[in-house]
């Protein structure tokens, strides 16, 4: 989706290294969300945010920390990169209205791939 | 907890051929439940979704995906495949807004590999 944008696109770097991965939204949503993709394990949630002053922890958290600048712009940051980091990792982002329709029907970015050597 | 099941890693079919990705769920109360494609070097595209009303729900590409209660499953099907079809499919589930708690979750299946042969 052309709305919701990642950079960069790819990334090979090596182990102990400081990684931010960026993501910028012009869908005016105020959910972001960072995924991560391994083969045979589909999408697990690294972190999600609900505006810019409320950041939470999915799965698998450890390892990572985000930043919500704004409401369009959701970084992720690998602290000290280690190589079972080495993933596809996915932006997304949904629109939350109050009752019926918070479907929570997700807009994902082009996602990143990630090689920590 | 919710979760999502897609029982086959890979399902392959014949170009013109019916074809059929399977999905199960877990969820407390209703589900709102998704289907997404990713083409190779892309990013999740959505296809469908279901939220409620009719249990048959047609979808982007020509795809539908039929929503059964007292099976919980929401498999995916079309009627006749393309080659252009071939694709990582994820089944996706959250639970209603007027489940309780946070809604804010999407749980996604492993994923399954479509390929439609020529």
């Amino acid at each position: 989706d052309a709305d919701v944008t990642q950079t960069p696109r790819n990334r090979i770097t090596k182990t102990g290294k400081r990684i931010m991965l960026e993501c910028s939204q012009t869908k005016g949503h105020d959910r972001m969300y960072w995924y991560r993709q391994d083969p045979g394990l589909g999408l697990r949630l690294i972190y999600y945010s609900f505006d810019v002053k409320d950041i939470n922890k999915g799965e698998i958290s450890d390892g990572y920390s985000v930043s919500r600048q704004a409401q369009a712009k959701f970084s992720l940051s690998l602290e000290s990169a280690i190589p079972n980091q080495t993933a596809l990792y996915f932006c997304a982002t949904s629109d939350y209205k109050t009752g019926r329709l918070s479907y929570n029907e997700q807009f994902f970015g082009p996602g990143t791939r990630l090689t920590v050597l | 907890a919710q979760s999502v099941a897609q029982p086959e890693d890979q399902v392959n079919v014949a170009e013109g051929n019916p074809l059929t990705v399977k999905c199960t769920y877990s969820v407390s109360g209703n589900p709102y439940l998704f289907w997404y494609v990713q083409y190779p070097n892309r990013g999740l595209q959505f296809l469908l979704k279901y939220i409620t009303g009719d249990n048959l729900v047609k979808g982007s590409y020509g795809f539908e995906a039929e929503f059964n209660k007292s099976q919980t499953s929401f498999h995916l099907k079309k009627p006749s495949a393309l080659v252009s079809d071939s694709a990582l499919y994820f089944c996706a589930v959250s639970r209603t807004w007027n489940s309780g708690g946070s809604n804010y979750k999407l749980t996604f299946g492993k994923g399954t590999l479509l390929t439609v042969n020529p």
